[in-house]
């Protein structure tokens, strides 16, 4: 069963643009993650943000987490070629608990 | 420090046979988790290992199976393969720290073909 759900399913933008992905998911989480997936490098993971945290950074990565709502938002901003890939998000309910994946948005920058 | 490594890379198989998929972690990397990639079902956990012990477990049927060693490395198991088996196998280790799971490190994946 997948607790997380992307939005949109496919995006295409222009390089330099921003992308903006959704994902929303059922019950309460402990912590959210992002990963990235590509032909080239397989499945990468990109940020982590814990529950108890709203936004969290990495270069042009910015992610943000609202629990009340359960759902995450993940930014790109001034996007690349390279960063055409599938991007999932994954929920962990609880410690020790197991990460379920939801089905990914596609991104394609066109350059 | 050398990434997750899975063998084989690529495997094809008959429906009714069965096969067997190797990952070594991530050296240090105590938890090794198991994950179907299908264009259908998208990426659906199967399993997770920690210290050689099965913690958490899918919704996968009793064909599959997994286990994990001493030294982490871990092995998954599919019996009397279907063609519905097939998909791209990932394996992913992490490193615990303060009781919470931290990020994962994928392998590049087996991808299997059952005929």
């Amino acid at each position: 069963s997948q607790q997380g759900e992307e939005d949109p399913q496919a995006l295409s933008i222009q390089e330099g643009e921003n992308a903006t992905m959704n994902c929303s998911y059922k019950t309460s989480i402990n912590n959210l993650q992002w990963y990235r997936q590509n032909s080239g490098r397989g499945l990468v993971h990109l940020i982590l943000i814990r529950s108890n945290e709203r936004e969290k950074h990495s270069g042009r990565l910015r992610v943000t987490l609202d629990t009340s709502k359960k759902s995450s938002s993940l930014l790109i901003t001034a996007s690349r070629a390279a960063d055409t890939a599938s991007y999932f998000c994954a929920t962990e309910k609880t410690s020790y608990d197991k990460v379920i994946f939801g089905p990914g948005t596609s991104l394609s920058v066109i350059p | 420090k050398a990434g997750v490594t899975q063998t084989p890379r690529y495997l094809i198989k008959t429906r009714g046979q069965q096969v067997t998929l190797s990952c070594s972690p991530i050296s240090g990397h105590r938890s090794v988790s198991w994950y179907q990639q299908t264009p259908g079902q998208g990426l659906q956990f199967l399993f997770e290992y920690f210290s050689e012990t099965q913690r958490n477990k899918g919704n996968f049927p009793g064909r599959f199976s997994g286990r994990q060693f001493s030294n982490s490395r871990s092995e998954m198991n599919v019996s009397t393969l279907e063609l519905g088996d097939s998909a791209l196998y990932l394996c992913a280790s992490s490193a615990l720290a303060g009781g919470t799971y931290n990020e994962q490190f994928f392998g590049p994946g087996t991808r299997l073909t059952v005929l």
